[in-house]
């Protein structure tokens, strides 16, 4: 059974940096084929994918906003470390983490509420 | 790139059939898997259907998934509506250049 989890900050200042981790079970981001993606979701609209990594380290980014994201796996400790540079209260979203199988997101975390507030 | 284009809302009655369009603005509606997911308030998105038409065990056979090339579109069916199918739902798909594109949501009203 796959389960997922995000924790980080629930608040961050304009410009931080964001650090995010998903913690999992299930699988292996290090075993053939795997994947894990970052999503977010601005209130009342679509899920926006950010980010997604694969077993080989293949990464992949959103191109409207590649210069400030960066997307890290910890194969021993089933961790995936997201970063997202300069924030903007424009950024306050809920950030899911999910498991990418193929070309599609079968499980998501439970999501956290990021706010970007002085 | 690409857009997938659905309706803002759809409403039916406990027990009717309702159906949610996904229309691909460009490349091929049959080249490229399309996935829907329903997200109810407060909660992340589950799938309901995954490649076109596929069901995971556990969601009802009350959803199924279709899609017609001649419009360019994919089909989001759910029958028999139960007042516990009030979600929004998004169709997804991808392209070689884009790993994801969600449709903008279709909020679904049952009656």
């Amino acid at each position: 059974q796959i389960t997922l989890k995000e924790s980080g900050p629930t608040l961050v200042k304009p410009t931080q940096t964001l650090t995010l981790t998903c913690t999992f079970s299930g699988f292996s981001v290090g075993a053939h084929k795997e994947g894990l993606g970052w999503l977010r979701q601005h209130p009342g609209k679509a899920p926006e994918w950010l980010a997604i990594i694969y077993w080989d380290d293949d990464k992949h980014y959103n191109p409207s906003l590649r210069n400030r994201l960066t997307i890290a796996k910890d194969t021993s400790k089933n961790h995936v470390v997201f970063t997202m540079t300069n924030m903007d209260p424009v950024d306050t979203a809920t950030y899911y983490c999910a498991h990418r199988r193929r070309v599609r997101f079968d499980h998501w975390g439970p999501g956290t509420l990021v706010t970007v507030s002085s | 790139n690409f857009m997938l284009t659905q309706p803002p809302s759809v409403s039916g009655s406990p027990g009717e059939t309702v159906t949610i369009s996904c229309t691909r603005s460009s490349g091929n509606i049959a080249g490229f898997y399309v996935h829907w997911y329903q997200q109810r308030p407060g909660s992340a998105p589950i799938t309901v259907i995954y490649e076109d038409n596929l069901r995971p065990s556990e969601v009802p056979d009350r959803f199924s998934g279709s899609f017609d090339t001649s419009s360019n579109s994919a089909f989001l069916t759910i029958s028999g509506l139960k007042t516990e199918d009030e979600a929004d739902y998004y169709c997804q798909s991808y392209d070689t250049t884009s790993p994801v594109v969600f449709g903008g949501g279709t909020k679904l009203t049952v009656l």
